[in-house]
């Protein structure tokens, strides 16, 4: 059974902060991963996609790398802004389920 | 190019009753996923639509139903709402079947079952 882990729940730095954003996987045989953003109440905001046969994607100040025969991926966040305080969640599509499975997220305060 | 669009945002309804939300992908898409949001569940998948065909079905009962027209517009539908209901409805477009390209979410749906 294909399950997702993020790591911390929840994470308050001081602006300016580089900060890294933890997901884990069980089953590597995965399509691709992909990030997403969530403020309060609101819909999913995608930041990075990375298929299966790539390392990392980046995008602005978001570094996203996979790892997949650990099951591991990370997202980088440079110089935190309090912009940035939302949920962050990522999910993998799962060969053997053909959906997105989702972590629980992170949730992540910038505060001034 | 417009976004995910989901109407309507809010709905209230009681137990017993039934519901249609709607969503809109962005225009092209012709995948469409449906998730269910609860604080105690996180995101569930409820379905995948793709030219009209059920692709995919999600762990739900069969109270909890979908449909997807020739324009990629798809509806849910969910029958003798319980009070477990009460969640953000959030539906996802992509160009293709889900498996290869990036998911687009809309703002979704917060339906209230009192």
């Amino acid at each position: 059974k294909q399950e997702v882990t993020q790591i911390p729940a929840a994470l308050s730095v001081p602006e300016g902060e580089n900060l890294v954003l933890n997901c884990s996987f069980t089953d590597s045989a995965i399509y691709n991963l992909q990030w997403f953003r969530q403020d309060p109440g609101k819909g999913l905001t995608s930041l990075l996609l990375i298929q299966s046969s790539q390392r990392e994607q980046t995008s602005g100040r978001l570094n996203a790398s996979l790892d997949k025969s650990s099951g591991r991926s990370t997202l980088y966040i440079a110089a935190s802004q309090p912009g940035d305080s939302a949920t962050y969640l990522c999910a993998v599509f799962s060969g053997g389920y053909n959906k997105l499975i989702f972590g629980a997220g992170t949730r992540l305060a910038v505060h001034p | 190019k417009a976004g995910v669009t989901q109407t309507p945002r809010y709905l209230i309804k009681t137990r017993g009753q039934q519901v249609t939300l709607s969503c809109s992908p962005i225009s092209g898409h012709r995948s469409v996923s449906w998730y269910q949001q609860t604080p105690g569940q996180g995101l569930q998948f409820l379905f995948e639509y793709f030219s009209e065909t059920q692709r995919n079905k999600g762990n739900f009962p069969g109270r909890f139903s979908g449909r997807q027209f020739s324009n990629s517009r798809s509806e849910m539908n969910v029958s003798t709402l319980e009070l477990g209901d009460s969640a953000l409805y959030l539906c996802a477009s992509s160009l293709e079947v889900g498996r290869r390209g990036t998911q687009y979410f809309g703002p979704g749906t917060r339906l209230t079952v009192l």
